[in-house]
């Protein structure tokens, strides 16, 4: 069984530029996480889906950020315009929820520099 | 109410030696208790988790060790090994709010040979 995917898996752009990370949960998960891991401040939960519907966006930094679920098998993330302090590792992860209790499954995340 | 303290930040252990990390919480509604293991260039994944309803939880030579009185749960690694250097993150929620974790600030352990 495949895990999360997650694309591109190193972004390399210039201050100014849209920058767009995807995820595809496991097949059959509901709920899907996206999170920012830096140096600084750890790992930060930006906002969470449940069955393709946001349920709590409290930690998008920024109206620069938008996510969307358009279906149970994608989920993408942008940045417009980026910002250098964006740089960081951006992580997917998926939940079969309520079934096999509160694990959340991670991607290998997407490293963003922006430059 | 929130937030899960975890500490140290950073550890470093003698091959054979017992690896302790330490978390604290605030929020008495929270019912489940993982830690996660990540390694350099991977997403975190579940080592081992615990509910309130037991104060201890082993698998192999890690150890969750839970005191509901004082919020507090730890992660205890026996046998400390090379492969075990990694970041570990304590996490916490509650049944109600689906699957959303809470994390810690994370512990950098390192194990020397």
């Amino acid at each position: 069984d495949a895990g999360v995917i997650q694309s591109p898996r190193h972004e390399v752009t210039e201050m100014g530029q849209e920058v767009t990370l995807r995820c595809k949960p496991i097949s059959g998960h509901n709920s899907l996480f996206w999170y920012r891991q830096t140096m600084m401040r750890g790992l930060e939960l930006l906002i969470y889906f449940n069955n393709n519907v946001p349920i709590d966006d409290s930690g998008m930094p920024e109206d620069r950020f938008s996510a969307k679920m358009p279906n149970a098998s994608f989920s993408t993330l942008k940045i417009q315009p980026s910002e250098p302090r964006d740089s960081a590792v951006y992580f997917c992860a998926s939940s079969p929820y309520p079934r096999r209790g509160n694990e959340q499954f991670f991607g290998p995340g997407t490293r963003l520099t922006v430059l | 109410q929130q937030q899960v303290k975890q500490s140290p930040q950073s550890l470093i252990v003698q091959k054979g030696g017992i690896s302790i990390i330490n978390c604290a919480y605030e929020n008495t509604a929270f019912d489940y208790f993982p830690w996660y293991q990540q390694f350099p260039g991977k997403g975190p994944a579940l080592l081992i988790a615990i509910r309130p309803d037991v104060s201890e939880k082993k698998e192999g030579r890690f150890t969750i060790s839970f005191n509901k009185s004082a919020k507090q749960f730890s992660l205890h690694i026996m046998d400390s090994q090379p492969g075990d250097s990694a970041t570990y993150f304590c996490a916490a929620s509650q049944e109600t709010s689906g699957s959303r974790l809470t994390f810690g600030e994370g512990t950098q352990l390192t194990v020397n040979p």
